[in-house]
């Protein structure tokens, strides 16, 4: 069964850093870029950047170049997304997920069950 | 940069109605469409890609259709876990999602 899984929920001030995992089982990890999107409260969906954990390719929204780093440790089959320091407006929910396995597909077809991230002073 | 617009914002049906949902690209993604349903409080599922194709497990009241820059969504006969938001996004150059309809009770 193919899980994406998510680290827990974090609590942050302004100006921290923070980290967020998201690991991958029960597929080859390597060979599917791993996606990550924003969830803002009682907001639509954003993407944000993807990561191919094979070779560590990465390509950002150009709303998010700049803003977070994402990466991938394809030796423990899990992804990141950081920031060096957290505004309160990056209050959301985060999902990770996989794309598609379905060969040419780019669509997301497996999920992570999501990270909340509130920054509050 | 594309930009993807759903119509409308919301939609009031109710059970066992059709519904058709709309999204626009601001410039042609051929057929490189998905559509997501995320129930309140729940992850994002995903329904159909390639503008038309169900994906896995997906009942067949869902269907996609469109190209270019105009697609549809259409849940023909609308039950009661069907109410959600409905996202399309694109992958024809990076990826973006539309703004969402939500398809409440009428």
């Amino acid at each position: 069964e193919v899980q994406l899984v998510q680290s827990g929920a974090e609590v942050k001030k302004p100006g921290e850093s923070l980290k967020i995992s998201c690991k991958g089982s029960g597929y080859s990890f390597t060979n599917y870029w791993i996606g990550w999107v924003r969830q803002m409260p009682g907001k639509g969906l954003e993407w944000m950047g993807i990561i191919y954990p094979g070779d560590s390719d990465t390509r950002y929204s150009p709303s998010f170049q700049g803003q977070v780093t994402i990466s991938a440790d394809k030796s423990i089959n899990t992804a990141y997304l950081q920031w060096s320091s957290l505004k309160a407006s990056d209050t959301a929910m985060y999902y990770c997920a996989r794309r598609n396995i379905v060969v040419g597909e780019q669509s997301f077809d497996s999920w992570g069950q999501g990270t909340l991230v509130t920054v509050s002073s | 940069e594309i930009v993807m617009r759903q119509s409308p914002d919301t939609l009031s049906v109710s059970p066992g109605g059709r519904v058709t949902l709309s999204c626009r690209a601001s410039q042609s993604i051929a057929t490189n469409l998905a559509w997501y349903q995320q129930r309140f409080g729940q992850t994002p599922r995903l329904l159909i890609y390639g503008a038309s194709t169900r994906a896995t497990g997906i009942p067949a009241r869902f269907s996609g259709g469109g190209s270019g820059t105009d697609f549809t969504l259409t849940i023909s006969s609308l039950q009661s876990e069907d109410y959600a938001v409905y996202y399309c996004q694109q992958y024809h150059n990076l990826w973006a999602f539309g703004q969402g309809t939500k398809v409440e009770i009428k």
